[in-house]
């Protein structure tokens, strides 16, 4: 088992469509979870960061399920700008600094 | 505010050749550094990590190494290129204290090897 599993996408959804990406990681022990968005041929840029009681940003909202240890991102009013690579990112300092990426799960937003 | 540099942005080089590539913060002191690699269409893999200078963690064992000379310097290198070593070598930096450990990448280097 992966440690960091994403769904493989890709997503294709229209303008104003309602977008659910999922994520689950194996380290009960891990202490962080972020989401970030990679462009193509660009680095990644931290979306949000994803709280226990979880967390919004306009029409972004994050979720963190401890016991079931996953997350998830929802995208609200899909914009045609969204699409890009979404990536869940677990942290863990337990036995050493430990950072582990998502494969990745890629959205188009069509017209 | 904080940034971070990366160069060169692309590079060819032959098989066989050695490899240096820079990396710099600005504005934040003693913050944890990290080169990941990121191979075509895959995920990024992790490969050195500093929490100091002179300190550097290797994820994966390879033909690569890593040094920190200075607070906010960190390179990579290799004295001999492989085919595999291809790939887009992106630098980051999180801050030490906070505890929230995000990570702020550069632009990256796009690392052709023939």
């Amino acid at each position: 088992r992966k440690e960091v599993e994403q769904d493989p996408g890709p997503f294709n959804v229209p303008e104003g469509a309602t977008v659910a990406f999922n994520c689950t990681y194996s380290n009960s022990a891990s202490q962080s979870f972020f989401w970030y968005r990679q462009d193509c041929r660009k680095e990644p840029k931290l979306l949000m960061s994803v709280y226990s009681s979880g967390n919004e940003d306009g029409r972004f909202t994050a979720q963190l399920n401890r016991a079931s240890q996953y997350i998830s991102l929802l995208i609200r009013d899909s914009k045609l700008s969204d699409s890009a690579t979404y990536l869940c990112v677990v942290f863990s300092n337990t036995g050493g600094f430990k950072t582990i990426f998502g494969a990745g799960t890629r959205l188009f937003v069509k017209a | 505010s904080q940034t971070i540099h990366q160069w060169p942005a692309t590079l060819v080089q032959p098989v066989g050749s050695p490899l240096s590539l820079e990396c710099t913060v600005e504005g934040t002191s003693n913050p944890n550094l990290y080169w990941y690699r990121q191979a075509a269409g895959r995920g990024l893999q992790l490969l050195f990590y500093s929490v100091g200078i002179g300190q550097i963690s290797s994820e994966v064992p390879q033909n690569l190494s890593a040094s920190r000379p200075q607070d906010r310097q960190f390179i990579l290198s290799s004295k001999k290129l492989l085919l595999s070593d291809s790939g887009f070598y992106l630098c980051a930096w999180s801050p030490i204290s906070g505890g929230g450990y995000e990570q702020f990448f550069g632009p990256g280097t796009r690392l052709t090897v023939l």
